[in-house]
């Protein structure tokens, strides 16, 4: 079945380096990625749409300067988290979906857990 | 503005026990998602519900989508403590093929032996 590959599973870092999320479709062609962010206990907030040869498009609040989205092929969407802090430590997920076949289910990465110290 | 209220927010409760988990907006969603997460995990999906007043039946859990689209429950019969798990609902704004999803607060449930 369709399968969404995230990687790191998890990662720590310093503050002020950067960390680069990869998302992966394995069997199917995604020209839109979601990437989410969720805290403990909490639900998933979406930070930005992932839009395959073009920019990708923010929420409200969510800093484009300091997550920088690349979807540079119809299988790869990469997160970086630019001079992180600890209060980026959170849990980073994507989804995608089969773009060209109707009707297609969402599919989840297993998320990324960031731990900036 | 949470679109999408999901309550309760947390539930603990005996092996056995049946239990209802809401999903409530003032929008109108093309389909509404229910998933379940594990610790440590991405979602997985549970049901997708597309009809209004459609229900769906997963075992011992039942999926209902209001019949204007803007509501849905799920109800867990005799659950058990495998149940315990993150649930969340999602639901899929018009047009529904971009896979955008508004998500729920979630509903975090513990099912003790």
């Amino acid at each position: 079945g369709a399968v969404v590959s995230q990687h790191p599973s998890w990662v720590i870092c310093k503050s002020g380096t950067s960390v680069k999320i990869e998302c992966r479709s394995l069997d199917f062609q995604a020209t839109t990625m979601f990437w989410y962010r969720q805290f403990p206990k909490q639900s998933l907030m979406l930070m930005a749409t992932s839009n395959e040869g073009s920019k990708a498009t923010y929420e409200q609040g969510v800093e484009k300067d300091k997550f920088l989205i690349n979807h540079a092929s119809l299988t790869l969407s990469t997160l970086t988290v630019t001079s992180a802090h600890p209060e980026d430590s959170s849990f980073y997920i994507c989804s995608a979906r089969d773009t060209y076949r109707e009707g297609s289910p969402l599919h989840f990465g297993n998320g990324t857990r960031l731990t900036v110290t | 503005t949470q679109l999408l209220e999901q309550s309760p927010q947390f539930l603990s409760i005996q092996e056995g026990e049946n239990l209802t988990v809401y999903c409530n907006s003032s929008s109108v969603f093309s389909s509404l998602q229910w998933y379940r997460q594990e610790p440590g995990e991405g979602p997985v999906l549970l049901v997708t519900v597309v009809t209004g007043g459609e229900v769906k039946k997963l075992k011992r859990l039942t999926f209902q989508f209001g019949d204007a689209r803007k509501d849905s429950s799920l109800h867990i019969t005799a659950a058990q403590p495998g149940d315990t798990g993150l649930y969340l609902c999602a639901g899929a704004r018009y047009p529904s093929n971009t896979g955008k999803l508004i998500f729920g607060q979630g509903t975090t449930l513990q099912v003790k032996p």
